[in-house]
């Protein structure tokens, strides 16, 4: 069965501090890995889109690195902002198939 | 860039009755979109796929009398909730593929 673990459920940290978000996945055939922004009452955005080949892909202040090997990702989130609170969902395609996390609700604290 | 238009951003109605949300793409023509339904502090969970001039493929355990869907053009599908009840109650999200999955922005549904 796919599926996509993310940690942490959610994380509190102050502004201008930097995190670390994880996706691990049981994901086949894997075809690529998306993070995604959630703010409240919106739709998803996208943040980052990586293929097998690739295990690295930056957007700004957003990091995102992926392992094929041991099928994990991290996003990483450089110098926080109190905007950059929201869900942050990581997104799993086997073809046209996609599986989500269950996300991780960042808060950033003044 | 790919853009998804979802309306109404929010609806408020009477149980029993029907509400419909669309979804269209600005700026491409999507043959496919797909539905979500998001509940609080949960992650999406696909409910139907969309396809133009074709019926729609549901996800078990997802009425497709209560949720209809049509997709009659390249540029918009919608959804409609039938005899809506307050368990219905939910944010819905549409998305289409166009070098990757663009998410509208969301109805939340709220069922009285």
């Amino acid at each position: 069965k796919n599926q996509v673990e993310q940690s942490p459920q959610s994380l509190i940290i102050l502004e201008g501090k930097n995190c670390t978000l994880q996706c691990n996945y049981t994901v086949s055939p894997f075809s690529n890995l998306r993070w995604y922004k959630q703010d409240t009452g919106r739709g998803p955005v996208s943040l980052t889109i990586m293929t097998f080949s690739e295990n690295t892909k930056s957007n700004g202040r957003y990091t995102a690195t992926l392992d094929a090997d041991t099928k994990q990702s991290s996003l990483h989130i450089t110098a926080s902002q109190l905007s950059d609170s929201a869900s942050y969902i990581c997104v799993v395609s086997a073809g046209n198939m996609l599986t989500f996390g269950g996300g991780t609700r960042l808060m950033v604290k003044p | 860039g790919a853009v998804v238009s979802q309306h109404p951003s929010w609806v408020i109605c009477k149980s029993g009755t029907s509400v419909k949300i669309e979804c269209r793409s600005l700026d491409f023509q999507a043959t496919t979109m797909f539905w979500y339904r998001q509940f609080p502090k949960q992650s999406l969970m696909l409910m139907a796929t969309s396809n133009e001039g074709s019926k729609a493929t549901y996800e078990q355990g997802v009425e497709k009398d209560k949720f209809l869907i049509n997709h009659a053009s390249l540029t918009l599908s919608t959804l409609t909730v039938t005899s809506a009840h307050p368990e219905d109650s939910s944010f819905y999200i549409c998305s289409a593929k166009y070098y990757g999955y663009t998410f509208g922005s969301g109805t939340r549904l709220t069922v009285v």
